[in-house]
């Protein structure tokens, strides 16, 4: 039982090139989620997904897109990165309805783009 | 919306000592659910302690406890005989109605805590 994974740990971009996250999970979890975490700010939801085939806009979606064509697997997409994306992804998951609500959290991408 | 505020952006702690960081949210909201996660170095988030607003009683785990103060909107994690591996980036978390059935987590700022040998 991985729990949940990420894949790459590690990415350097340059500006305008495009790149897929992966994340996926092993426990069966309808709800999963992207955030990305920056120096002083915590962490921020990006997108979110309530099960496969549906996507829905966190509170900073700009500049990303999602999907989730396998209930497994939830995808991060950056088209044309910016420097302004230099930051690090965290994917995570949830159990539908069940107490303790507890989200797991994947390892964590670090993503530089310069 | 719901924020969550951590006004400590770093503590340090003797080991062996207790520690206290706090946390203050605000909602509109009755019924809710609060976290504490730690980050280690190693970037993993791991859950310390969840509190469910609607019990009164505090919420404690092993030498972690919450003091949860409802009307004042105030969630503090006490860390109770500091250890070396309690070093970390300590994250306060609102659950929030996204729709559709889901919830998400809104995170504080977090405070960094150091534990000095």
């Amino acid at each position: 039982n991985a729990g949940v994974t990420q894949t790459p740990k590690f990415r350097v971009l340059k500006t305008g090139q495009s790149m897929t996250l992966l994340c996926a999970q092993d426990m069966n979890h309808e709800y999963m989620y992207w955030y990305r975490q920056d120096p002083g700010m915590g962490l921020r939801l990006i997108h979110y997904s309530v099960g496969e085939g549906t996507t829905a806009k966190g509170e900073v979606p700009d500049g990303y897109n999602v999907s989730r064509l396998k209930k497994q697997n939830f995808l991060l997409g950056l088209e044309s990165a910016a420097p302004s994306q230099t930051s690090v992804y965290f994917c995570a998951s949830t159990p539908m309805g069940e107490w303790p609500y507890e989200q797991y959290f994947g390892p964590g991408t670090r993503l530089t783009v310069t | 919306a719901q924020t969550v505020t951590q006004s400590q952006p770093e503590m340090s702690v003797q080991e062996a000592e207790t520690v206290t960081l706090s946390c203050t949210y605000d909602t509109s909201e009755s019924d809710y659910y609060l976290f504490w996660y730690k980050q280690p170095p190693s970037r993993q988030m791991i859950l310390v302690i969840r509190q469910e607003a609607y019990k009164q009683q505090n919420a404690t785990e092993n030498r972690f406890s919450v003091n949860f103060q409802k009307a004042a909107k105030s969630f503090s994690l006490k860390i109770s005989d500091s250890q070396l591996g309690d070093a970390a980036m300590y994250f306060c978390a609102y659950r929030t109605y996204s729709g559709a059935g889901s919830y998400q987590l809104t995170f504080g700022k977090g405070t960094k805590l150091s534990v000095i040998p």
